[in-house]
């Protein structure tokens, strides 16, 4: 079974322009969640998708929106860019939230560098 | 607030000697517990998770982790260091049966010395 995968791996952009990443999770997987990894903050959640709907959103601005598709594949956004945006963007899967059998599982990344 | 510590950024062992990493959470309702590891350039790899049942959890790789309600801990242990370990290793929690999003611990950065 392949795993999550996300698109592009590595991103440069300019300050002020905006972004689309893409997600595509495990086969099965309708839970989709976005994490942000920099040096300084850690790792952070941003939003949870779950069969088209956000459920969960994290502390961060509005410059940052998602999506879920009928095919659980998801995207998020980040619009007027700046330079602390630069980070590792995670994706996340999972079968779905609430159950005793929990657990996500993480792609590989995309790195987005803004200048 | 739910949160997570993980007690050292950084702990360096010698191979063939045992890994101990530590995580505390503070909750007020029962959690599930995961430990990562992230290998440079990667994304984060399940180890291990507690959700209920057995508090002694195995994981892959020869890692295994110990829920301890009363200190509030899941360290993650390895009798045996290898020089494939060196990575950095995330715990983290979530709540409510796993409806609350997941919240990392800061990380610890294990170097294995030859």
């Amino acid at each position: 079974k392949a795993g999550v995968t996300q698109t592009p791996r590595y991103l440069i952009k300019t300050r002020g322009q905006q972004v689309t990443l893409s997600c595509s999770p495990i086969s099965g997987h309708r839970s989709v969640s976005w994490y942000q990894q920099t040096p300084g903050q850690g790792l952070q959640f941003l939003f949870e998708y779950f069969s088209e709907t956000q459920r969960n959103k994290g502390n961060f601005p509005g410059r940052f929106s998602g999506r879920q598709f009928s095919n659980s594949r998801s995207e998020m956004n980040v619009s007027t860019l700046e330079l602390g945006d630069s980070a590792l963007y995670l994706c996340a899967s999972s079968l779905a939230p609430g159950t005793q059998s929990y657990e996500q599982y993480f792609g590989p990344g995309t790195r987005l560098t803004v200048t | 607030a739910q949160s997570v510590t993980q007690l050292g950024s950084h702990v360096s062992v010698s191979e063939g000697a045992l890994v101990l990493l530590r995580c505390n959470y503070s909750s007020s309702v029962p959690p599930y517990l995961f430990w990562y590891v992230q290998y440079p350039n990667q994304g984060l790899q399940l180890l291990l998770k507690y959700t209920t049942g057995a508090t002694l959890v195995k994981g892959i790789n020869g890692f295994e982790a110990e829920f301890k309600k009363s200190e509030t801990s899941f360290h993650l242990t390895k009798p045996s260091a290898h020089m494939s370990d060196a990575a950095e290793y995330f715990c983290a929690v979530s709540f409510y049966s796993g409806n609350t999003p997941l919240v990392f611990g800061k990380g610890t950065r294990l170097s294995v010395i030859a």
